[in-house]
């Protein structure tokens, strides 16, 4: 049973400090979302990776915020400083586009943040 | 850009009770609409999607169907069971696009009464 799975699942940390969350996309997946998760804002779209290339990150603070993909199985997103209102669950999502459709996107079961 | 609006926020059922939770879209270029359910403490799960090209698709007991003139879609959930209690998320995005990304509505906490 191929699913997305996503390290840590549960992450507090005291404002200032780095946080990494990682994500396994499933095998073969050739697309990668990073999602945020709060009670305001809904789910919000944060980057999004297409072949490892970094594709759209318009929803993500720049300035504090970085996504990468070091190779195929492993998606990673970076926040330097944390700040209390990073406080979410951030959530990786994985699909396989193809000839410019894409199919459904598989997410993982979260890594829910608190910055203290 | 696209934006989607869901109604209800909360829905509250008997068991055995249908339920309907409706969203419209903003893209007339929007072609691929897909509903996830996310349980407590868990990422959301595709139950069913739906692409322009068709106007109502069924999987047992739930149903979406799509409108395109009107740019609003729906779920149906006939037959509900207390499982089914959950947050429910509509969505809707154009295949084919430069990105593809989906944009979500607000969810719907649906609660199944026994």
């Amino acid at each position: 049973d191929a699913r997305v799975t996503q390290t840590p699942r549960h992450k507090v940390t005291e404002m200032g400090q780095e946080v990494t969350m990682r994500c396994q996309p499933i095998l073969g997946h050739n697309t990668v979302f990073w999602y945020r998760q709060t009670m305001m804002q809904g789910l919000e779209l944060l980057a999004y990776f297409r072949n490892r290339a970094p594709l759209d990150d318009s929803g993500m603070p720049k300035d504090r915020f970085s996504a990468e993909m070091p190779d195929a199985t492993l998606a990673t997103l970076k926040i330097q400083p944390s700040e209390p209102r990073d406080s979410a669950v951030y959530f990786c999502a994985s699909g396989f586009l193809i000839g410019g459709t894409t199919d459904t996107q598989y997410f993982g079961p979260g890594t829910r943040l608190t910055v203290l | 850009g696209e934006n989607v609006e869901q109604h209800p926020s909360t829905l509250s059922v008997q068991e055995g009770d249908s339920a309907v939770i409706k969203c419209t879209y903003s893209d007339s270029a929007s072609n691929y609409f897909p509903w996830y359910k996310q349980e407590l403490g868990k990422g959301p799960q595709l139950i069913i999607d739906i692409r322009s090209n068709v106007g109502e698709k069924k999987d047992q007991r739930i149903a979406v169907t799509l409108n395109k003139t009107a740019k609003h879609f729906s779920l149906h959930i006939t037959e509900t069971q207390p499982e089914d209690s959950a947050v429910y998320f509509c969505a809707a995005s154009r295949r084919g696009g430069a990105t593809n990304k989906l944009i979500f509505g607000t969810g719907t906490l649906l609660a199944v009464q026994p």
